[in-house]
């Protein structure tokens, strides 16, 4: 099984603060997609990265890839109530997506 | 409603019972994947299909059963239940095996 590691486990902000989370590997992926997940549901994808050193952008979300396709991180700016969810990182890993263990994330007003 | 369903959303049940939990979805995607959701381990993969009468283990397959007789459903039965299968379960589709995955809204089970 390829692992994927994500730091921090929990992160408590303020709403308006910048933030960062990581998502690491020893493999290489072919792809590394992040979801959201909210109290009580299903996650929900945010995107996919394909290309080593692709960086994409959702609203105030930036995703990158690592140039070696090993990591990926997700900043988040100014971050609001809203953005207050699991995230989650999951690798083309063979015959399905191997999944992180996630980053909690709390924003308070 | 087009989309993914899972029932039961909520289930008690007692250990060495049979339970099966079902999953519906609506798009004809080709993959199914059953998961499971717990603290400390994340996402784990219990079986995935890539079709009709096609199934395969994922990384936790002990103690679950799978079958998928049609493309649109995809059951997961705990042939006899055990307390460290108290979990969330989520079933997931999707177009290809390492494509986007959509989630139902889950199965919390538990197991007393």
């Amino acid at each position: 099984t390829q692992l994927l590691e994500q730091s921090p486990q929990f992160l408590s902000i303020q709403e308006g603060e910048n933030l960062t989370v990581y998502c690491n590997s020893s493999s290489v992926f072919s792809s590394l997609q992040w979801y959201r997940q909210e109290p009580g549901e299903g996650p929900v994808l945010l995107v996919t990265v394909v290309t080593g050193g692709e960086v994409k952008k959702l609203k105030r979300l930036t995703f990158q890839f690592g140039d070696a396709r090993k990591d990926s991180s997700l900043h988040i700016t100014a971050a609001q109530p809203g953005d207050t969810g699991l995230y989650l990182c999951a690798g083309a890993a063979g015959y399905a997506l191997n999944f992180g263990k996630g980053t909690s994330l709390l924003v308070t007003p | 409603d087009a989309g993914i369903t899972q029932s039961p959303r909520y289930k008690i049940t007692e250990t060495g019972r049979q339970v099966t939990l079902m999953c519906h979805q609506t798009w004809s995607h080709s993959y199914m994947f059953w998961y499971r959701q717990d603290l400390g381990h994340g996402l784990r993969l219990i079986y995935y299909s890539a079709a009709a009468d096609i199934t395969d283990k994922g990384e936790v397959p002990d103690g679950y059963v799978v079958s998928r007789s049609k493309t649109e459903n995809f059951p997961l039965t705990l042939e006899s239940a055990t307390r460290s299968q108290t979990s969330v379960y989520f079933c997931a589709s999707s177009v290809r095996n390492t494509g986007e995955l959509f989630f139902g809204e889950g199965s919390r089970l538990t197991v007393l």
